[in-house]
């Protein structure tokens, strides 16, 4: 069965220090994997996508396949950064699964 | 432009009651997705339709739960006989492709959510 795994709740860092957010995956098929985010009081949105290899604010995720694994990482964190980040596997075309999300705090 | 919008906000609703949940999507967007969260969990699908075809169903917890999306554009989720355990943020999404497109650069966007209380 399909499943993803982020095994932080809440990751506290200083600003300007480095941030890896956790997520590994269980899918039997080519997996399409994406980073979501929800800044306080706003909607959730995606931050970025395996498929586009791109880095958005700074961040960037890398598909391992041999530790079935799509950490977000960051060199520099910002405070602006603080918020609840969300790992999703997409399987069947349409169908997400979501993980149950890192908590990231940047402290000043 | 306006984003997906969701209504009502809040709802609390006491348990056996039927409410009825709202969802307007990007004006043009094929695609619309239904996710259930609960506290502290990340939202968990529910369901899709393409324009009016509601193609998967498979994440519909139980028979009370009922979707529909009859001209393609506003969808309503329909929660009957209300459970406790049915409390959760119902969070609505569009997006423009549908399955002929193609998802490769497709963006789903997401409504705020509708908050719903079972007492």
């Amino acid at each position: 069965a399909q499943r993803v795994t982020q095994p932080e709740k809440l990751l506290s860092v200083f600003k300007g220090a480095p941030v890896e957010l956790k997520c590994n995956y269980s899918y039997s098929g080519s997996p399409e994997l994406f980073w979501y985010v929800q800044y306080s009081r706003q909607r959730l949105q995606l931050l970025l996508r395996h498929i586009s290899r791109e880095s958005i604010k700074g961040f960037t995720a890398d598909l391992n396949k041999g530790e079935t694994s799509f950490h977000l990482k960051k060199p520099f964190a910002q405070e602006e950064d603080s918020a609840m980040y969300y790992c999703a596997l997409r399987y069947n075309f349409n169908k997400f699964y979501f993980g149950s999300g890192t908590k990231l705090n940047v402290k000043p | 432009g306006a984003g997906v919008s969701q209504s009502p906000r809040y709802k609390v609703a006491k348990r056996g009651q039927d409410v009825a949940l709202r969802c307007d999507p990007i004006s043009g967007h094929v695609s619309l997705f239904w996710y259930q969260q609960a506290l502290g969990q990340g939202p968990e699908f529910l369901t899709y339709f393409q324009n009016e075809a509601q193609l998967d169903k498979s994440g519909l917890p139980s028979d009370r739960f009922f979707a529909e999306r009859p001209e393609g554009s506003v969808s309503t989720l329909k929660i009957q006989r209300t459970q406790q355990e049915d409390s959760a943020v119902y969070l609505c999404a569009s997006s423009f492709p549908g399955l002929a497109e193609g998802f490769t650069k497709e963006t789903q966007y997401f409504g705020p959510g509708t908050r719903l209380l079972v007492l």
